[in-house]
């Protein structure tokens, strides 16, 4: 069975770094491309960022709010991706989740998904 | 950046309704559009993609529509299971946006 899990998260200080993972397993992380997506308290869900397969260089996109902050890699060997989160600030608390980016009838779907991993930044 | 304007906010109605959520992008985005019911504590539960195509195990009373700019989620016959909160989240292009959310609870 397909599955995503998600790890990494915590208390936190702001200004400080943390990484999360997203490790995949039953299928092969390489032939997707990954969103991470979070979910800040009382508030809804918020698209953080993406990265390509590596047929597409692993390239990476980002919502303004942590472009230049938050770094997203892969290893493909380890089948696990990464969601890099520097300089932490408080409004970055919230559920993190992955989800899988595929492709059904060449038409892309978000079609798997994490259970999510809590990161709370407070001093 | 695209935004998407999701309405209403908030809503109440009563098993059996037929609801409709709607959500307007600032700029077309094509059919790249996603619908995600999900309940408190929970992963987000994909309902739709493509805008219109219903995800496999999700029940018939799901539908989408449109293309564009303006789309909309339809609930034909709201189950106990049903209240929640639903999102639309454009992925045409990059940055991708949820619409803000729109809660469904009891009348």
């Amino acid at each position: 069975e397909a599955q995503l899990v998600e790890s990494g998260g915590g208390l936190i200080q702001p200004g400080r770094s943390l990484r999360l993972s997203c490790a995949g397993s039953g299928f092969a992380l390489s032939d997707y491309a990954v969103n991470w997506v979070r979910q800040t308290p009382g508030k809804g869900l918020e698209w953080v960022g993406f990265i390509r397969t590596s047929p597409y260089g692993e390239t990476t996109e980002y919502a303004a709010s942590v472009k230049g902050r938050f770094t997203i890699l892969r290893d493909d060997s380890k089948n696990i991706a990464y969601l890099q989160m520097n300089s932490l600030q408080t409004e970055d608390t919230g559920r993190y989740f992955c989800s899988r980016y595929s492709l059904v009838d060449m038409l892309f779907t978000f079609d798997l998904w994490g259970q999510g991993t809590l990161v709370a930044v407070s001093s | 950046d695209i935004q998407m304007s999701q309405s209403p906010s908030a809503l109440s109605a009563s098993v059996g309704d037929r609801v409709t959520i709607t959500c307007r992008a600032s700029q077309g985005v094509t059919n790249y559009v996603a619908w995600f019911q999900q309940k408190p504590g929970k992963v987000p539960e994909r309902l739709i993609f493509a805008a219109s195509r219903l995800q496999s195990g999700v029940p018939s009373r799901f539908s989408g529509s449109g293309s564009g700019t303006d789309f909309t989620l339809t609930i034909s016959g709201l189950q106990p299971e049903d209240f929640a909160t639903y999102y639309c989240l454009q992925h045409g292009n990059h940055p991708f946006s949820f619409g803000r959310g729109t809660k469904v609870d009891v009348k």
